[in-house]
C-alpha cells in the first residue's frame, strides 16, 4: 500500500522569506511524486512531479522539490514566498508500475499562509 | 492542453433530489476518469474510478446506489448523485487520465454541491 504523510496542518512564512512544505511518502516500488496547490473552492492546480532523473524538480510559480530516496521525502520549496501563495498545498503518490501505479495516494495537505 | 471541465461548478439542490455532475475532457481523451470527494480542510478521498464503457469501480465504503457514475464516451464522465442529503453536501473534483503520459490525471474545478 501507498501512503503520503505531510507532517504540518499549517505553516507561516513571512514574506520575501523561504518556504518549505514538508512530504514523506511510502510505496513498495518506485514513485512518481506531485504536488498540487488548491485555492478556495477551486479544484487542484498542477505545481511540479518528479518521475525519473534530477532530483531537484522545478514547477510552475517558481517552486521546486527535491526527491530525497534515503529519506523517502519530497518537500516543497521556495526562495521568496509571496502572500498570492497562501493556499492548500497536497503532496501526492503513485507507484510506477504494478497496482499501485494506477490511483493518486494524497497527503492530508498543509496550509500555507503568507503574512505580508 | 489537457484542461478537464466540470459542469456545474455549483449547485443547490432540496433534499430527495437528484443531482447530475458533468466532467468532460476537452483537448484529449481519457480512458479513465476519478471521482474525489472533499470535506472542508480535508484532503480528497477517492469515490470510484470510472472507464468508459464499462462499470465503474468503487471504493470501500462508498453506496454505488446513491452515487451513479456513467462513463459514457472518451471526454465524458458523469456522477450523479441520487436522492441528496444534507451529509451529501461536499466538493466533488474529478479528474481525468491520460494514458502514455506516464497515466498523468489532470484534474476538474469541482463541483460545490449542498443540500437543503
Amino acid at each position: 500500500a501507498q501512503s503520503v504523510a505531510q507532517p504540518e496542518d499549517q505553516v507561516n512564512v513571512a514574506e520575501g522569506n523561504p518556504l518549505t512544505v514538508k512530504c514523506t511518502y511510502s510505496v513498495s516500488g518506485n514513485p512518481y511524486l506531485f504536488w498540487y496547490v488548491q485555492y478556495p473552492n477551486r479544484g487542484l492546480q498542477f505545481l511540479l512531479k518528479y518521475i525519473t532523473g534530477d532530483n531537484l524538480v522545478k514547477g510552475s510559480y517558481g517552486f521546486e522539490a527535491e526527491f530525497n530516496k534515503s529519506q523517502t521525502s519530497f518537500h516543497l520549496k521556495k526562495p521568496s514566498a509571496l502572500v498570492s501563495d497562501s493556499a492548500l498545498y497536497f503532496c501526492a503518490v503513485r507507484e510506477s508500475t504494478g497496482a499501485g501505479s494506477y490511483q493518486l495516494t494524497f497527503g492530508k495537505g498543509t496550509k500555507l499562509s503568507v503574512i505580508p | 492542453g489537457a484542461v478537464v471541465s466540470q459542469h456545474p461548478s455549483r449547485v443547490i439542490c432540496k433534499s430527495g433530489t437528484s443531482v447530475k455532475i458533468e466532467c468532460r475532457s476537452l483537448d484529449f481523451q481519457a480512458t479513465t476518469m476519478f471521482w474525489y470527494r472533499q470535506f472542508p480542510k480535508k484532503s480528497l478521498m477517492l469515490m470510484a474510478t470510472s472507464n468508459e464503457g464499462s462499470k465503474a469501480t468503487y471504493e470501500q465504503g462508498v453506496e454505488k446506489d446513491k452515487f451513479l457514475i456513467n462513463h459514457a464516451s472518451l471526454t465524458l464522465s458523469t456522477l450523479t448523485v441520487t436522492s441528496a442529503h444534507p451529509e451529501d453536501s461536499s466538493f466533488y473534483i474529478c479528474s481525468a487520465r491520460v494514458a502514455g503520459r506516464y497515466n498523468e490525471q489532470f484534474f476538474g474545478p469541482g463541483t460545490r454541491l449542498t443540500v437543503l
